[in-house]
Formats: C-alpha cells, structure tokens, sequence
C-alpha cells in the first residue's frame, strides 16, 4: 500500500494560511499526489492532485518538492469551516488509500 | 452542482440478515467505488466497478459482499449475511472515465449510509 506520514494534527488561527505536510519519500516518478478532506463523518471530499509542478484551484494550492518525496497542501485563508481531517495520498489512480491524515482544527 | 446520493442515511439491521445499500452516482460517470469506515477509523477501500465487472476488490471484501449496477443508475453494496464487524459508515463514490490528460483522481464521494448491526 502507498504510505504517507502527515502530522495528526495541528491547529490554525481563523483567516491565516494552514500548511499541511505530507512524506511521501517512497513515491514514483509518475505517480500522483493526491489531497482528499473529510468534515466530521461526511463523505470524503476530493481538494487537489499533482505530479510535478505546483497546482493551485479555489480550493487550495499544492506545492510539491522537486525530489517529489513530499507536499505541502496550503490553505491560503483558513475558516472554521475548514475543520477537517486531511487526507495526502498517491499512486496511478483507482482505489484510493486512506492514512490516518492530519486533522486540522481551525481557532477563531 | 451534481452529487452522489445514498440510501438509506441509516440502517440498522439484526446480525445474519442480508442488507443492500443503494447509490445513486454522477450521471456521466463510469467509476464506482465502494469504501467503508468503522467508527474511529480509517476509511477502507472495498470494492471498484467499472463496465459491469469488479476491476479490484480488497481483502474486505469476501464472499459475503456483492455488487451490481441493476439498471443505469443505480449502484448496490449486498452483505449477505451481516456480523457485529459490518457496522461502519458506508461510503459510495464515482468518478468520470480515465481519459488521456485526465488523472482520475477526483473521486466524488456520498454522504454514507451508517450501518448498524445488532
């Protein structure tokens, strides 16, 4: 199975930038890094993917190393609503791996 | 916007009786996915479903699991015969088929049937 490390959790002040990483050290070349989120008992909801080059959405930006041994998810304005635990996974697609994640607990 | 629907939210069922648990994909999708996750822990891969045939199945996912696709839309999840261990959040998702420049990776979620076995 593909293995992550990501931090269990950290905490973040309302409307700063969260920076979630993510060791993926055992990757290869032509596999993707993948950011999943799950509020609560919710479905788990899709952020961002990328294989080499940095990828931002209206979600959030992704930042992945040039040894591509690991990411940085970054959530540039974090709200309460971005309470959540965060998923970094990779591999070629199909069925997705789940770690334990970060889980992220933004504070007013 | 166009979501993944499942039915029911919840069900709690008596331990050996058989339950289906229904979804409902994205119509334009070609990919389903069964995962479940038991209370405070991870979420698990169970089963994928492509061109009316499983493509991969977990360890999970033995004998006492089916699926089918009975008619274009919906999606189905059998446990023939359910024990304490099934109670979980099972989650469908679906995502559009692989195309060159397309990763696959957006895999869109349901909202989870809760499954409790007593």
């Amino acid at each position: 199975d593909a293995k992550t490390t990501q931090p269990p959790s950290m905490d973040c002040a309302e409307g700063r930038a969260a920076n979630l990483p993510c060791n993926h050290s055992t990757i290869s070349g032509n596999e993707y890094v993948y950011w999943y989120r799950q509020i609560h008992s919710q479905g788990p909801q899709y952020i961002i993917h990328g294989l080499k080059n940095n990828e931002t959405n209206e979600m959030a930006s992704l930042i992945i190393t040039e040894d591509r041994k690991s990411s940085t998810l970054i959530l540039p304005h974090a709200t309460l609503r971005d309470t959540a635990v965060y998923y970094c996974m990779w591999g070629q697609g199909g069925k997705l791996i789940f770690g334990q994640g970060t889980e992220l607990s933004v504070k007013p | 916007e166009p979501e993944v629907t499942q039915t029911p939210s919840h069900q709690v069922t008596q331990m050996g009786q058989e339950v289906i648990l229904r979804c409902v994909p994205i119509s334009n999708h070609l990919y389903f996915y069964w995962y479940r996750q038991i209370l405070g822990q991870k979420v698990e891969f169970l089963v994928s479903f492509y061109n009316n045939e499983i493509s991969e199945k977990s360890e999970i996912f033995d004998d006492q699991f089916s699926v089918e696709r009975p008619d274009g839309s919906n999606f189905t999840l059998k446990i023939r015969s359910t024990k304490l261990e099934d109670s979980a959040m099972y989650f469908c998702a679906s995502t559009p088929l692989w195309t060159s420049g397309r990763s696959g990776y957006e895999q869109y979620f349901g909202p989870g049937t809760r499954l409790t076995v007593t």
